[in-house]
């Protein structure tokens, strides 16, 4: 079965890098998946694609310090020079036969 | 720009009815698969259904079938999530995204959502 697994949550400073992890489960590590940002008491906003060789494309707008890369079955996603607006709940996604489209339970994100 | 607009959420009692709107904008409506994603209060998101740019083909995920039906109206640029036998258990911000282009693969621009309380 397609699941994806994040951790609950994650910290990091101010001006600081994080490095958000998205674990695909087995059977499933050669998918792409995307990643989604959702602000406090905001819609989700969609981030960008990474596929399984770590290229990564990302959606309108979205600033050079958010990027992608993978190692396997994890997709990860690094936020640079990190800022106020970056505290966030963040999800991987991804869509495959059958179970169709999946998200992770999502990462919240404090930036301290 | 590329707009979603939700609206119909609302107040309904356990196995009321409700449709769901999401007005589009920006884009060529009729060339793109559209979705609905739910969010229950303080939880995660949750894929409900699709359907895809012509409306010939739809999808549902395993929590709705049988009681939602998806479909979109390409004349006037909208979505709709037709709820019925509603539960508790679907109170959730109901947000109307679109599919990217070339793949099914996920959501490229969201709406800023509807809520949906059913009471018991």
């Amino acid at each position: 079965q397609l699941v994806l697994t994040q951790s609950p949550s994650a910290s990091a400073s101010l001006g600081a890098s994080v490095k958000l992890t998205c674990t695909l489960s087995s059977g499933h590590i050669s998918y792409a998946i995307a990643w989604h940002q959702q602000q406090p008491e905001k819609g989700p906003r969609y981030l960008m694609k990474v596929n399984s060789d770590g290229s990564h494309t990302k959606g309108d707008g979205i600033p050079d310090r958010f990027s992608g890369s993978s190692s396997g079955a994890e997709r990860y996603l690094t936020i640079s020079s990190l800022q106020s607006e970056d505290e966030a709940d963040y999800y991987c996604q991804t869509w495959g036969p059958g179970t169709l489209w999946v998200f992770g339970g999502g990462t919240k994100l404090t930036v301290l | 720009e590329v707009r979603l607009v939700e609206s119909g959420g609302g107040l309904v009692q356990h196995g009321g009815s409700l449709r769901l709107s999401c007005a589009a904008s920006g884009f060529s409506f009729s060339s793109f698969a559209m979705s609905w994603v739910r969010q229950a209060p303080g939880k995660g998101l949750e894929w409900v259904s699709s359907i895809s740019g012509s409306g010939d083909s739809t999808y549902y995920a395993d929590s709705v079938k049988g009681r939602f039906t998806i479909s979109k109206d390409n004349s006037k640029n909208t979505l709709y999530l037709q709820m019925s036998s509603l539960r508790v258990e679907d109170t959730a911000i109901y947000y109307c995204a679109k599919v990217v282009s070339g793949s099914y693969l996920t959501f490229d621009y969201w709406g800023q959502g509807s809520l949906v309380t059913v009471s018991s």
